[in-house]
Protein backbone atom coordinates (compact mmCIF):
# COMPACT_ATOMS: atom_id res chain seq x y z
CA UNK A 1 0.00 0.00 0.00
CA UNK A 2 1.27 3.26 -0.89
CA UNK A 3 1.93 5.60 2.35
CA UNK A 4 1.36 9.05 2.77
CA UNK A 5 3.43 11.17 4.51
CA UNK A 6 2.92 15.34 5.27
CA UNK A 7 4.95 17.69 7.11
CA UNK A 8 5.15 19.98 8.75
CA UNK A 9 1.88 18.21 10.99
CA UNK A 10 1.23 22.06 12.63
CA UNK A 11 1.75 25.13 10.83
CA UNK A 12 1.32 28.40 12.49
CA UNK A 13 0.98 31.02 9.29
CA UNK A 14 0.37 35.26 9.81
CA UNK A 15 -2.18 36.32 7.71
CA UNK A 16 -0.65 37.90 4.38
CA UNK A 17 2.06 36.15 4.35
CA UNK A 18 3.24 32.27 2.46
CA UNK A 19 3.00 29.09 3.30
CA UNK A 20 3.56 25.97 2.35
CA UNK A 21 2.91 21.94 2.90
CA UNK A 22 4.81 19.23 2.04
CA UNK A 23 3.46 15.59 1.13
CA UNK A 24 5.67 12.70 0.49
CA UNK A 25 4.16 9.07 -1.40
CA UNK A 26 5.73 5.91 -0.48
CA UNK A 27 5.48 5.43 -4.64
CA UNK A 28 5.42 7.49 -7.62
CA UNK A 29 2.38 9.00 -8.11
CA UNK A 30 3.20 9.48 -11.87
CA UNK A 31 1.62 7.51 -14.39
CA UNK A 32 3.39 7.12 -17.82
CA UNK A 33 0.47 9.80 -19.27
CA UNK A 34 1.72 12.65 -17.16
CA UNK A 35 -0.88 12.58 -14.49
CA UNK A 36 0.04 12.60 -11.19
CA UNK A 37 -2.39 11.66 -8.92
CA UNK A 38 -2.25 13.94 -6.08
CA UNK A 39 -4.76 15.65 -4.71
CA UNK A 40 -5.18 18.25 -1.56
CA UNK A 41 -8.23 18.41 1.12
CA UNK A 42 -8.85 21.52 3.78
CA UNK A 43 -11.14 20.80 5.98
CA UNK A 44 -12.14 23.73 8.00
CA UNK A 45 -13.25 23.76 11.88
CA UNK A 46 -16.77 22.26 12.00
CA UNK A 47 -16.90 21.42 8.60
CA UNK A 48 -17.11 18.55 5.80
CA UNK A 49 -13.54 18.35 3.82
CA UNK A 50 -13.36 20.29 0.48
CA UNK A 51 -10.78 19.54 -2.53
CA UNK A 52 -8.38 21.90 -3.17
CA UNK A 53 -6.32 20.40 -5.77
CA UNK A 54 -6.84 17.35 -8.35
CA UNK A 55 -3.95 15.99 -10.42
CA UNK A 56 -1.13 17.23 -8.54
CA UNK A 57 -1.76 20.83 -10.04
CA UNK A 58 -5.45 21.80 -11.04
CA UNK A 59 -7.51 24.30 -8.73
CA UNK A 60 -11.06 22.29 -8.21
CA UNK A 61 -13.74 24.77 -9.59
CA UNK A 62 -14.20 27.81 -7.00
CA UNK A 63 -10.74 27.69 -4.98
CA UNK A 64 -8.58 30.73 -4.82
CA UNK A 65 -5.77 31.16 -6.64
CA UNK A 66 -3.76 32.37 -3.79
CA UNK A 67 -3.99 28.44 -3.56
CA UNK A 68 -1.47 26.17 -5.88
CA UNK A 69 -0.15 22.62 -6.14
CA UNK A 70 3.22 21.36 -7.65
CA UNK A 71 5.71 18.90 -7.45
CA UNK A 72 6.22 15.27 -9.24
CA UNK A 73 6.17 11.48 -8.31
CA UNK A 74 6.60 11.06 -4.56
CA UNK A 75 7.20 14.91 -3.56
CA UNK A 76 4.64 17.42 -3.57
CA UNK A 77 3.95 20.74 -2.23
CA UNK A 78 1.10 22.66 -1.47
CA UNK A 79 1.58 26.76 -1.76
CA UNK A 80 -0.88 29.44 -0.50
CA UNK A 81 0.44 32.83 -1.46
CA UNK A 82 -0.76 34.87 1.02
CA UNK A 83 -2.78 33.03 3.95
CA UNK A 84 -6.15 34.53 4.92
CA UNK A 85 -8.09 33.93 8.39
CA UNK A 86 -10.28 31.79 6.29
CA UNK A 87 -7.39 29.29 5.30
CA UNK A 88 -7.63 27.91 8.69
CA UNK A 89 -7.91 23.94 9.25
CA UNK A 90 -6.36 20.87 8.58
CA UNK A 91 -5.27 20.02 4.78
CA UNK A 92 -4.88 16.40 3.30
CA UNK A 93 -2.48 15.24 0.49
CA UNK A 94 -4.29 12.04 -0.71
CA UNK A 95 -3.07 9.74 -3.42
CA UNK A 96 -5.96 9.22 -6.12
CA UNK A 97 -3.82 6.35 -8.07
CA UNK A 98 -4.90 3.29 -6.04
CA UNK A 99 -8.67 2.90 -4.83
CA UNK A 100 -9.19 3.05 -1.64
CA UNK A 101 -5.86 5.48 -1.34
CA UNK A 102 -4.38 6.79 1.73
CA UNK A 103 -4.50 10.54 3.34
CA UNK A 104 -1.82 11.96 4.65
CA UNK A 105 -1.60 12.64 8.21
CA UNK A 106 -3.39 16.45 8.36
CA UNK A 107 -1.18 19.68 8.58
CA UNK A 108 -3.18 21.86 10.79
CA UNK A 109 -2.77 25.47 10.18
CA UNK A 110 -3.80 28.07 11.95
CA UNK A 111 -3.35 32.10 12.81
CA UNK A 112 -0.43 32.73 14.99
CA UNK B 1 -27.35 23.18 -6.18
CA UNK B 2 -25.14 20.29 -6.52
CA UNK B 3 -25.34 18.70 -2.90
CA UNK B 4 -25.45 15.55 -0.91
CA UNK B 5 -27.84 15.43 1.78
CA UNK B 6 -26.69 12.25 4.56
CA UNK B 7 -29.21 10.74 7.08
CA UNK B 8 -28.64 8.19 9.30
CA UNK B 9 -26.75 7.48 11.88
CA UNK B 10 -27.11 7.32 15.85
CA UNK B 11 -25.67 5.63 18.67
CA UNK B 12 -25.91 1.66 18.05
CA UNK B 13 -24.25 -1.55 20.32
CA UNK B 14 -21.38 -3.41 19.16
CA UNK B 15 -22.48 -5.94 17.22
CA UNK B 16 -25.07 -4.09 15.78
CA UNK B 17 -26.45 -2.99 12.36
CA UNK B 18 -26.74 0.35 10.77
CA UNK B 19 -27.82 2.29 7.71
CA UNK B 20 -26.37 5.18 6.31
CA UNK B 21 -28.01 6.90 3.41
CA UNK B 22 -26.58 9.79 1.02
CA UNK B 23 -28.87 11.78 -1.26
CA UNK B 24 -28.05 13.33 -3.83
CA UNK B 25 -29.15 16.52 -6.07
CA UNK B 26 -28.53 19.35 -8.72
CA UNK B 27 -26.32 16.89 -10.72
CA UNK B 28 -26.77 13.32 -12.94
CA UNK B 29 -26.02 11.01 -10.24
CA UNK B 30 -26.18 7.95 -12.20
CA UNK B 31 -22.82 9.64 -14.36
CA UNK B 32 -20.96 9.84 -10.85
CA UNK B 33 -18.96 7.14 -8.67
CA UNK B 34 -19.40 7.53 -5.15
CA UNK B 35 -17.50 6.94 -2.14
CA UNK B 36 -17.98 6.88 1.59
CA UNK B 37 -15.14 8.48 3.89
CA UNK B 38 -14.85 8.73 7.44
CA UNK B 39 -13.32 10.49 10.33
CA UNK B 40 -12.83 8.59 13.68
CA UNK B 41 -12.90 11.42 16.60
CA UNK B 42 -10.00 14.09 16.29
CA UNK B 43 -8.28 11.34 13.81
CA UNK B 44 -7.46 12.00 9.54
CA UNK B 45 -9.59 10.64 7.00
CA UNK B 46 -9.87 6.96 5.85
CA UNK B 47 -11.42 6.12 2.52
CA UNK B 48 -13.34 2.86 3.30
CA UNK B 49 -15.49 2.09 0.25
CA UNK B 50 -16.01 3.05 -3.61
CA UNK B 51 -18.62 2.42 -6.12
CA UNK B 52 -18.40 3.36 -9.81
CA UNK B 53 -21.22 4.60 -11.38
CA UNK B 54 -22.99 1.53 -12.88
CA UNK B 55 -22.49 -0.79 -9.44
CA UNK B 56 -20.56 -2.95 -11.40
CA UNK B 57 -17.01 -2.23 -9.33
CA UNK B 58 -17.10 -1.96 -5.65
CA UNK B 59 -13.84 -1.51 -3.32
CA UNK B 60 -13.89 -2.18 0.37
CA UNK B 61 -10.89 -1.10 2.50
CA UNK B 62 -9.83 -4.02 4.76
CA UNK B 63 -11.13 -2.61 8.43
CA UNK B 64 -14.94 -2.96 7.04
CA UNK B 65 -14.47 -5.37 4.14
CA UNK B 66 -17.26 -8.28 5.09
CA UNK B 67 -19.24 -6.08 7.27
CA UNK B 68 -20.28 -3.20 5.03
CA UNK B 69 -22.07 -3.38 1.90
CA UNK B 70 -22.50 -0.16 -0.17
CA UNK B 71 -24.88 0.17 -2.65
CA UNK B 72 -27.12 2.62 -5.05
CA UNK B 73 -30.09 3.39 -6.32
CA UNK B 74 -29.91 5.17 -9.37
CA UNK B 75 -33.82 6.23 -9.40
CA UNK B 76 -33.89 7.66 -6.28
CA UNK B 77 -30.38 9.61 -6.65
CA UNK B 78 -29.36 7.72 -3.75
CA UNK B 79 -26.12 6.26 -2.23
CA UNK B 80 -26.06 3.63 0.84
CA UNK B 81 -23.67 1.91 2.97
CA UNK B 82 -25.44 -1.25 5.34
CA UNK B 83 -23.03 -1.38 8.05
CA UNK B 84 -23.19 -4.73 10.18
CA UNK B 85 -21.25 -6.65 13.30
CA UNK B 86 -20.19 -2.85 13.98
CA UNK B 87 -17.14 -2.35 16.67
CA UNK B 88 -16.20 0.22 19.04
CA UNK B 89 -13.30 1.21 16.49
CA UNK B 90 -16.16 2.22 13.44
CA UNK B 91 -17.11 4.91 15.81
CA UNK B 92 -16.72 7.82 13.22
CA UNK B 93 -17.89 10.46 10.92
CA UNK B 94 -19.13 9.41 8.01
CA UNK B 95 -19.31 11.09 4.56
CA UNK B 96 -20.40 10.16 1.20
CA UNK B 97 -18.15 11.90 -1.04
CA UNK B 98 -18.40 12.78 -5.82
CA UNK B 99 -16.13 11.29 -7.24
CA UNK B 100 -14.89 13.63 -9.88
CA UNK B 101 -15.44 12.57 -13.62
CA UNK B 102 -11.93 12.00 -15.25
CA UNK B 103 -8.66 10.26 -14.03
CA UNK B 104 -8.20 8.83 -11.15
CA UNK B 105 -9.86 9.89 -7.54
CA UNK B 106 -10.93 13.46 -6.77
CA UNK B 107 -13.73 13.80 -4.30
CA UNK B 108 -15.53 17.31 -5.27
CA UNK B 109 -18.32 17.35 -3.56
CA UNK B 110 -18.74 16.03 0.18
CA UNK B 111 -22.23 15.20 2.08
CA UNK B 112 -22.68 17.26 5.72
CA UNK B 113 -21.69 13.99 7.36
CA UNK B 114 -23.23 11.74 9.68
CA UNK B 115 -22.47 10.73 13.08
CA UNK B 116 -22.19 6.95 14.26
CA UNK B 117 -21.21 6.02 17.60
CA UNK B 118 -20.71 2.07 18.54
CA UNK B 119 -20.83 1.88 22.18
CA UNK B 120 -22.24 -0.55 25.03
Amino acid sequence: DIVMTQSPLSLPVTPGEPASISCRSSQSLLKSYGYNFLNWYLQKPGQSPQLLIYLGSNRASGVPDRFSGSGSGTYFTLKISRVEAEDVGVYYCMQALQPLGAFGQGTKVEIK
Amino acid sequence: EVQLVQSGGGLVQPGGSLRLSCAASGFTFSDYSMNWVRQAPGKGLEWVSYISSSSTTIYYADSVKGRFTVSRDTAKSSLYVQMNSLRVEDTAVYYCARDRRGPGHAFDIWGQGTMVTVSS
